[in-house]
């Protein structure tokens, strides 16, 4: 298996622009993340799905943050409009069952830079 | 290489040596504990795990130890190499919840 995959592996973009990240989980996992890693916060947790639905999204920082889950080889985070404080390195992670239980095996993250 | 962190407390250690990492975790309902490596400009890579039930585990040059009265978990490299240089994570589980949340990391040196 290729592992996760996440694409762009860089954006630069300027303020104000729409971005849009993208991740293909490892076939037959149910759980896909995304986290954000920076200096200042280290890695956090922004939003969750199981088997394709949203489940927490408590860590997503505002209303400019969402991310979809189509099916179950395809999700995307999308900022909008983007903004300098979102400078950072988003992972995408998958597992086969709960975290509880199951390895979260991540991607090699898409750096953002804002503009 | 990825910003990880410029500020992470740094341990540095002779290449050959054994190293140890230190974790303290904040809660106490906590009860599966793992450890992550991250590589410059990569993602976060599982090592080992160890559940509550367990106060050491071993795996191949690595060890954890888990002291649930203190809450601290420590990762063991033995006789570490080059390519041990990385930010090492522990991250915590609670009641196998969904999610797991990660500590801030140390950043391993290998000194040749």
């Amino acid at each position: 298996d290729a592992g996760v995959i996440q694409s762009p592996r860089h954006e630069v973009t300027e303020m104000g622009q729409e971005v849009t990240l993208r991740c293909k989980p490892i076939s037959g996992h149910d759980y896909l993340f995304w986290y954000r890693q920076t200096m200042m916060r280290g890695l956090e947790l922004l939003i969750y799905f199981n088997n394709n639905v949203p489940i927490d999204d408590s860590g997503m920082p505002e209303d400019r943050f969402s991310a979809k889950m189509p099916n179950a080889s395809f999700s995307t985070l999308k900022i909008q409009p983007s903004e300098p404080r979102d400078s950072a390195v988003y992972f995408c992670a998958s597992s086969l069952g709960t975290s509880g239980t199951d390895t979260q095996y991540f991607g090699p993250g898409t750096r953002l830079t804002v503009l | 290489g990825e910003s990880v962190g410029l500020h992470l407390p740094t341990l540095s250690v002779q290449e050959g040596d054994n190293s140890i990492i230190n974790c303290a975790y904040s809660n106490s309902a906590s009860d599966y504990f793992i450890w992550y490596k991250q590589e410059s400009g990569k993602g976060p890579q599982f090592i080992i795990d160890i559940r509550s039930n367990m106060d050491k585990r071993q795996g191949q040059r690595v060890t954890v130890l888990l002291n649930k009265t203190v809450k601290h978990l420590s990762l063991q490299i033995a006789a570490t190499q080059p390519g041990d240089s990385a930010v090492y994570f522990c991250a915590e589980n609670m009641n196998r919840d969904d999610k797991i949340i990660f500590g801030k990391g140390t950043r391993l040196h290998i000194l040749p």
